[in-house]
C-alpha cells in the first residue's frame, strides 16, 4: 500500500495570509490526524478527523482548523498567519478504530516570514 | 492534562553500548502506548507498540519496551546500539479510548551513536 502523502512538502508564507495543507491516508484508513512539530514545543496534536467528522482538538487558537472529505483525504488550513507557525505539519492516518495505529507522512514545512 | 516525560533529552552512546530511554506518563486508564524514530532526513516510523497483554513488547532493529503500569512507564531498550541508531526517539500515548486518534507525545530523545 501507498503510504501516507502530503502536499505540498514546503511552502514560504508572510504573515497574515493563509495557508492550505493536503493529506492523503493510507487506502482504507478513516481516520486523519494532524500535529504540529516545533523545536520549542515538540510535536503537538492539532486535530483528528474520522468519517468527515472532526473527532478530537488539541489546544490550538481557531485560526487552526481542517476538514475531511469523503474518501478520507484531509485538508488543514491557517488563517492569518503568524512568525510562530512556522513549523513542520506532520498528517497521520489510521484505520480510525480503537487500539491502531498511526501512520506518519513525511510533513509539510511552512516557513512564515 | 495528561503529559508524557522523556527523562533523556540527549543521549550519547558509543557502538555496542546498551539503551535505556525513560518514559512516564501522567495519565491511570486506559493506554495505548508506542515509541516512534525520526532518523534524519525521514519521517516518523513505528518502532513498537503495546496495546494490551505480555508488557514486554519488541519491535522492529532489536528494540523492546516494558510496560510497568505501577510505574506509569514504558521505557524503551536496545542491548546493543549500532550508529545507525543515531536518531530522535519520541514516546506517545492515547489515554482512553475516546481518544483514539489523539497521540501525546514527549518532548523526544536525541540518541547519538559514535562509531
Amino acid at each position: 500500500k501507498a503510504g501516507v502523502t502530503q502536499t505540498p512538502r514546503y511552502l514560504i508564507k508572510t504573515r497574515g495570509q493563509q495557508v492550505t495543507l493536503s493529506c492523503s491516508p493510507i487506502s482504507g484508513h478513516r481516520s486523519v490526524s494532524w500535529y504540529q512539530q516545533t523545536p520549542g514545543q515538540g510535536l503537538q496534536f492539532l486535530f483528528e478527523y474520522f468519517s468527515e467528522t472532526q473527532r478530537n482538538k488539541g489546544n490550538f487558537p481557531g485560526r487552526f482548523s481542517g476538514r475531511q472529505f469523503s474518501n478520507s483525504r484531509s485538508e488543514m488550513n491557517v488563517s492569518t498567519l503568524e512568525l510562530g507557525d512556522s513549523a513542520l505539519y506532520l498528517c497521520a492516518s489510521s484505520p480510525g478504530t480503537s487500539s491502531t495505529t498511526q501512520y506518519f507522512g513525511p510533513g509539510t514545512r511552512l516557513t512564515v516570514l | 492534562a495528561q503529559s508524557v516525560s522523556q527523562h533523556n533529552h540527549h543521549v550519547i552512546l558509543s557502538e555496542a553500548a546498551s539503551l535505556e530511554l525513560g518514559c512516564n506518563y501522567s495519565y491511570g486508564g486506559t493506554v495505548n502506548l508506542f515509541w516512534y524514530v525520526q532518523y534524519p532526513g525521514q519521517h516518523l516510523q513505528l518502532l513498537l507498540k503495546y496495546f494490551s497483554g505480555d508488557p514486554l513488547v519488541k519491535g522492529i532493529k532489536g528494540f523492546e519496551a516494558e510496560f510497568i503500569k505501577s510505574k506509569f512507564s514504558f521505557n524503551l531498550r536496545k542491548p546493543s546500539v549500532q550508529w545507525s541508531d543515531t536518531a530522535e526517539y519520541f514516546c506517545a500515548v492515547i489515554h482512553g479510548s475516546s481518544n483514539t486518534g489523539k497521540l501525546i507525545f514527549g518532548q523526544g530523545t536525541t540518541l547519538q551513536v559514535k562509531p
